[in-house]
Parts: C-alpha cells; sequence; structure tokens
C-alpha cells in the first residue's frame, strides 16, 4: 500500500464547475496535510495546508480533513481553465514532522 | 527573497559521467531537501538536511548517489557514475518550520536530467 495516494487522473470539469480531487494515506499518525499545485514543466507551488479535522476554506480553495478515515479532499470552486495542472497531496507523518510525503498526483483538466 | 535556486535547470549527460547538481536554498530556512520527480514514481524525497547536517537519506536509490551541505547556503547532489534510468526531474526545496508558514516547503525550480 501507497503511503499517499491519488487518483492520477486525469479528472475533466467544465469551466465554472466544482472539482473535487481525493487523497488518502495509510499512515494514522499523520500530523499535517498539504495541497500542491503543479503545471506542466514547473515546480509543485503550495495552496495550503490543514491540521485539523474539518474544512479549511481559503478563496475558491477548501480542505477538508477526516483523520478517522484517513482521508483529506482539496474542492476547487468556479473552476477556470487556469486551474488545469497536476495537484499533489503530501503528508507529514509521525515524528518527521518536516519530511513530506508525496502522492503522485491527480491531473485535472478544466474544459471551456 | 529569491526563492530556492537550482543549476543547472538542465542537463544532458552521456552514461558514465559524473552529474553535480547545485541548489542554493532560500536565506533562513534551516531544513533543505533533495526530491526526484518522474513520471512512473512521481515526487520522491532523496535526502534531507537540518542544519547542514543530513537527517534521512533513506530515499538515496544507491551509492551512486551523494549530497552535501557544507554550509547553510550551499548543497549538492552527485551521481557518480550516471545512468539512464537517472533521467529525472530534480528539486531541491527548503522550508523553516519555526516560520508562521509552518512545515511549508518551497522547491526550486528543478534540474531536468537527461543521461544517453
Amino acid at each position: 500500500q501507497k503511503e499517499v495516494e491519488q487518483n492520477s487522473g486525469p479528472l475533466s470539469v467544465p469551466e465554472g464547475a466544482i472539482a473535487s480531487l481525493n487523497c488518502t494515506y495509510s499512515d494514522r499518525g499523520s500530523q499535517s496535510f498539504f495541497w500542491y499545485r503543479q503545471y506542466s514543466g514547473k515546480s509543485p507551488e503550495l495552496i495550503m495546508f490543514i491540521y485539523s479535522n474539518g474544512d479549511k476554506e481559503d478563496g475558491r480553495f477548501t480542505a477538508q480533513l477526516n483523520k478517522a478515515s484517513q482521508y483529506v479532499s482539496l474542492l476547487i470552486r468556479d473552476s477556470q481553465p487556469s486551474d488545469s495542472a497536476t495537484y499533489l497531496c503530501a503528508v507529514t507523518k509521525t515524528g518527521t514532522a518536516s519530511k513530506l510525503t508525496f502522492g503522485t498526483g491527480t491531473r485535472l483538466q478544466v474544459t471551456l | 527573497d529569491a526563492g530556492v535556486i537550482q543549476s543547472p535547470r538542465h542537463e544532458v549527460t552521456e552514461m558514465g559521467q559524473e552529474v553535480t547538481l547545485r541548489c542554493k536554498p532560500i536565506s533562513g530556512h534551516d531544513y533543505l531537501f533533495w526530491y526526484r520527480q518522474t513520471m512512473m514514481r512521481g515526487l520522491e524525497l532523496l535526502i534531507y538536511f537540518n542544519n547542514n547536517v543530513p537527517i534521512d537519506d533513506s530515499g538515496m536509490p544507491e551509492d551512486r548517489f551523494s549530497a552535501k551541505m557544507p554550509n547553510a547556503s550551499f548543497s549538492t547532489l552527485k551521481i557518480q557514475p550516471s545512468e539512464p534510468r537517472d533521467s529525472a526531474v530534480y528539486f531541491c526545496a527548503s522550508s523553516s518550520p519555526g516560520q508562521s508558514s509552518g512545515n511549508t516547503i518551497y522547491f526550486g525550480e528543478g534540474s531536468w536530467l537527461t543521461v544517453v
């Protein structure tokens, strides 16, 4: 079992719709959860992070964390073509607060 | 701040040659990470340093890979001898957990390595 799992996609959503990206992790003691966006040929850039169960909103983005289900998601409201990218989920594990383990990413395509 | 600076941005080398990748972390950051990204395996952590000391090198694939951090503003990742399967994008990243950004790590632009 991979430590961090994501559906590789592509996930295709029409412009203006809500995109829902999902991630599961295997270490129940994982502490922090991050969503990075990576455009083709570019480096990953942080979108947001979440530590506590529940929702965290930042503009059009909402991160949702459910530690009981070992599940974290990213919702993108009013999706734009510029949101088309690969979205990487990352977690820090117990005892390694500065070491991020990444999923392989989900490719999102926002269509006109 | 200039961000994490990596060089070279692109490198094409022949199998068996030595490759050295360089990184300058963000000033004041006390953690430095080397990641490798391929289509098949995604983003893998190779090694990370804290205050110039290697903390975890369990991701280094084999003895052909080595990394050093002689001071707070410079790190190298060396591959000797290089093989075609080493072709990947190598990212350097840095972070400073004590800052308000928490464990956020910031990536450089990457070094695109092709071994032929």
